[in-house]
């Protein structure tokens, strides 16, 4: 397996543009959930998905935020429009119940570092 | 809601060194608690884990956590690092059979050769 696959690997944008990152979750995973990076909050669960279904939304920071998975191999989180404080990067993970309580916990994809200037 | 604290952000130690990183979880329910570890430009991996049985946990690489039930800890320690242990160490708590963690903000550990 691949692992998770994550879309762009860098990500260079202009204020106000709309950026779009991509995630495409380990075959038979059913949990899928959006990780942001940042040097001052640390590691900050953004939202996961659950069979496709958006199950935790409350750490969405803004409206400017959304996040959808419309089949079990492929989702996205949407910035629009962008803002320098968006600058960070975004990691994807995934992992079935029964991967959770065993030893490879969640699987994370090598992230994509954003740059919103 | 849980939240996690690890008291150092940055540790310097010299290899052969013993290490120990602290994490503290505020949480009176049953718990499940995580190590991750994140080398340099890559994404993060799981060390260890514990979710119930014996309290020392053995992971990989020689690394081991203690879980204390009355001090609400799960500190990180091994008893000789190496150069290639220079990472960023995430603790991560999820809270009765929910297994969504919630993570600390991280301990940069650097060792110099």
């Amino acid at each position: 397996d691949a692992g998770v696959i994550q879309s762009p690997r860098h990500e260079v944008t202009e204020m106000g543009q709309e950026v779009t990152l991509r995630c495409k979750p380990i075959s038979g995973h059913d949990y899928l959930f959006w990780y942001r990076q940042t040097m001052m909050r640390g590691l900050e669960l953004l939202i996961y998905f659950n069979n496709n279904v958006p199950i935790d939304d409350s750490g969405m920071p803004e409206d400017r935020f959304s996040a959808k998975m419309p089949n079990a191999s492929f989702s996205t989180l949407k910035i629009q429009p962008s803002e320098p404080r968006d600058s960070a990067v975004y990691f994807c993970a995934s992992t079935s119940r029964q991967g959770a309580t065993s030893n490879y916990g969640y699987t994370f994809g090598s992230g994509t570092r954003l740059t919103v200037v | 809601a849980q939240s996690v604290s690890q008291h150092n952000h940055h540790v310097i130690l010299s290899e052969a060194a013993s290490l120990e990183l602290g994490c503290n979880y505020s949480y009176g329910g049953t718990v499940n608690l995580f190590w991750y570890v994140q080398y340099p430009g890559q994404h993060l991996q799981l060390l260890l884990k514990y979710f119930s049985g014996d309290p020392l946990v053995k992971g990989i690489k020689g690394f081991e956590a203690e879980f204390i039930k009355s001090k609400f800890s799960f500190n990180l320690r091994k008893p000789s690092v190496q150069w290639s242990d220079t990472a960023e160490y995430f603790c991560a708590v999820a809270s009765g059979g929910s297994y969504i963690p919630t993570f600390g903000r991280g301990t940069s550990l650097i060792v110099h050769p």
